[in-house]
């Protein structure tokens, strides 16, 4: 099935530990981002990319590092855990373009991430 | 700096009823807003899509509005479900390259009672 697929669902990390968050599109999207969950906050951007080759910080970029090499994968890395770092982690892809349907934000379905 | 806000928090009503969720924003250079769904513990469901341009998309029972100039956009539900229960998000997405850039508010929390 076509979509966002993230893995792995739950990590546990422990402080200063370091590991990548996997994201994959099948959709041909440009765009693609990294979003954090926590209680009472809301989502919250971390780093966004509009294209191979391209990334940007957004809102709480500290501690983390992106790439994206290819238009399908945008991994997310977590240079030293901290337990701050406690979340879930959401990806996105959307497309803006011609053509029905074509626009819009998919979401994988998350990684559950606990830093002890 | 864009800011959304939902209202209410959470929500409670008996099966069958109407119901109306709020969302605002303070920058109205908007290039589209997007109401999500999530259910405890899961990913997000994308309910419908409203583009700068337009003024209100629908889905089934779901009828979703926008005002641009007011900052303002509204979920209506029609005859809610239990299964409607969850939490709705609404998200702005940003002008040009930062399309991809969601600002999220914090949802309302629907709880559809029998």
């Amino acid at each position: 099935n076509a979509g966002v697929t993230q893995t792995p669902k739950f990590q546990v990390l422990k402080t200063g530990q370091s590991m990548t968050l996997q994201c994959a599109q099948d959709m041909n999207h440009e765009y693609m981002s990294w979003y954090r969950q926590d209680p009472g906050m809301g989502l919250r951007l971390i780093h966004y990319s509009v294209g191979a080759g391209i990334t940007d910080q957004g809102e709480v970029p500290n501690g983390y590092n992106v790439s994206r090499s290819t238009t399908e994968d945008f991994p997310l890395r977590l240079l030293s855990a901290a337990p701050s770092q406690t979340s879930v982690y959401f990806c996105a892809s959307s497309y803006f373009g011609p053509g029905q349907g074509a626009h819009g934000y998919t979401f994988g379905s998350g990684t559950r991430l606990t830093v002890v | 700096k864009q800011e959304v806000t939902q209202i209410p928090a959470a929500l409670s009503v008996p099966e069958g009823e109407n119901l109306v969720l709020n969302c605002s924003f303070t920058d109205s250079a908007i290039y589209n807003l997007q109401w999500f769904r999530q259910d405890p513990g899961k990913g997000l469901t994308s309910l419908l899509l409203i583009q700068s341009s337009q003024r209100e998309q629908t889905s089934g029972r779901l009828n979703a509005s926008l005002d641009k100039s007011s900052g303002r956009s509204t979920l209506y539900i029609a005859a809610s479900q239990p299964g409607d229960s969850a939490t709705y998000l609404c998200a702005v997405g940003g002008l040009g390259g930062t399309a991809s850039k969601l600002t999220f508010g914090t949802g309302t929390r629907l709880q559809v009672t029998l």
